[in-house]
């Protein structure tokens, strides 16, 4: 099965900053992948889907790229709201694995 | 909009079982298939399978083969995850959830909590 790991597992960092998160799939997946955000005691929700297409309503500094193996999510000024653990998840088959996460707080 | 709404919180016992539904609303049931997602306590997601209620089609994750059973009932638009042989480690917060085309989480259930203790 295809393993997903995040980078890094957790960071801190100031309202304005640009943060980025890395995700790395072990066998390529083409661009079959989302980015979730879980704010802390909530459900998830989807913030990107097929690596790079922002989901309906997600605000537009949530950026993703990547393909292949290698895939970043950017958020590029960083807001007290956007505390947060990110997930990626493969979806290209199955098993639909998720990443480990990336826990995001404000410094 | 699209809702899932998931029975209530669990307590069993090791070497139980537990069944856990997932009643769908504001959408056609049989046009999407139901994900079940869980999340042990201040831990990650963990994918556990997926059915079609509109053909029974499914995909156990290789860690819960032979531990978990998916169904649905289309006259209820009820999905349903029963999980046997309960261990302390399966405590978690289990969560069923819609794909849409693509195999995307566009819908979340609100979860259901299932402490396993002695």
């Amino acid at each position: 099965d295809v393993q997903m790991t995040q980078s890094p597992s957790s960071l801190s960092a100031s309202v304005g900053d640009r943060v980025t998160i890395t995700c790395r799939a072990s066998q390529g997946i083409s661009n079959y992948l989302a980015w979730y955000q879980q704010k802390p005691g909530k459900v998830p929700t989807v913030l990107i889907y097929d690596a790079s297409t922002l989901q309906s309503g997600v605000p537009s500094r949530f950026s993703g790229s990547g393909s292949g193996t290698d895939f970043t999510l950017t958020i590029s000024s960083l807001q007290p709201e956007d505390v947060a653990t990110y997930y990626c998840q493969k979806y290209n088959s199955a098993p639909l694995t998720f990443g480990p996460g990336t826990k995001v707080d404000i410094k | 909009q699209v809702q899932l709404e998931q029975s209530g919180v669990e307590v069993k016992r090791p070497g139980a079982s537990v069944k856990v539904s997932c009643k769908a609303s504001a959408y056609t049931f049989t046009n999407y298939f139901i994900t079940w997602v869980r999340q042990a306590p201040g831990q990650g997601l963990e994918w556990m399978g997926w059915i079609s209620p509109y053909n029974g089609h499914i995909n156990y994750s290789q860690n819960f083969q032979g531990r978990v059973t998916m169904t649905t009932d289309t006259s209820a638009s009820t999905a349903y995850m029963e999980l046997r042989s309960l261990k302390s480690d399966d405590t978690a917060m289990y969560y069923c959830a819609r794909l849409r085309n693509g195999w995307v989480i566009d819908s979340w259930g609100q979860g259901t909590l299932v402490t396993v203790s002695s």
